[in-house]
């Protein structure tokens, strides 16, 4: 079975202290892992998919980098905006579902 | 936003009732996907279809069933409910060549 864990489970950041999540996967065929972010109340948001070990993908302050066993995402320079839970999630080869992590939730101050 | 829709936002209920959650997909997508997230379970997959067609089925309750439309929507049935169903019900959508799922607002589920 697809097993995802996220560390830490909660991280309290300062503004403009950049830091990393991290994201250890161990599934049969990876398809993809797919990072999302969940404002509380709402829908998971979509940020990246990454294929390959050696993958990267950067979106403003966000960079997700994939090995053969984890996932980082970075966080470079947090504002408060960015304060939010953020999900990694596996897709098998031969499966069409999503298994997701627990998630780290981070929360910036300013 | 997303351009998945789900209908309604909150639902309250009690015990032994049975809801319909609604989920329309973006634009252009066939497929649906159904999520639960619940505080001690985190997100979990619970049943695809693909243009009208079951395709994939997670740890989905016999007393819960789903199906797609004609138009693409899909609905969520749950019935003789409990108060352990209390949970946010998520519906994602993705394309035909796409592994990516666009996730809707969610439907908060209250079981008293």
């Amino acid at each position: 079975e697809d097993q995802v864990t996220q560390s830490p489970e909660a991280l309290r950041l300062q503004e403009g202290e950049s830091s990393s999540l991290n994201c250890s996967y161990t599934v049969s065929g990876l398809r993809g892992l797919f990072w999302y972010r969940q404002d509380p109340g709402k829908g998971p948001e979509f940020l990246f998919t990454l294929y390959s070990a050696g993958e990267e993908k950067e979106k403003e302050r966000l960079k997700a980098t994939l090995t053969k066993k984890e996932s980082f995402l970075h966080i470079t320079a947090p504002k408060p905006e960015d304060s939010a839970t953020y999900l990694c999630a596996v897709r098998r080869s031969n499966d069409y579902k999503l298994s997701f992590g627990a998630g780290t939730t981070v929360t910036v101050r300013a | 936003d997303s351009g998945v829709t789900q209908t309604p936002k909150h639902l309250i209920t009690a015990t032994g009732q049975r809801v319909t959650l609604r989920c329309s997909p973006r634009s252009g997508d066939l497929s649906v996907y159904w999520y639960q997230q619940s505080l001690d379970q985190g997100l979990q997959f619970l049943i695809q279809y693909y243009n009208g067609e079951e395709r994939a089925k997670g740890n989905i309750l016999e007393r819960f069933s789903a199906q797609q439309f004609p138009d693409l929507h899909s609905e969520l049935n749950l019935s003789s409910l409990e108060l352990g169903d209390s949970a946010l019900y998520f519906c994602a959508s993705s394309g035909p060549t796409s592994n990516e799922q666009f996730f809707g607002p969610g439907t908060r589920l209250t079981v008293l």
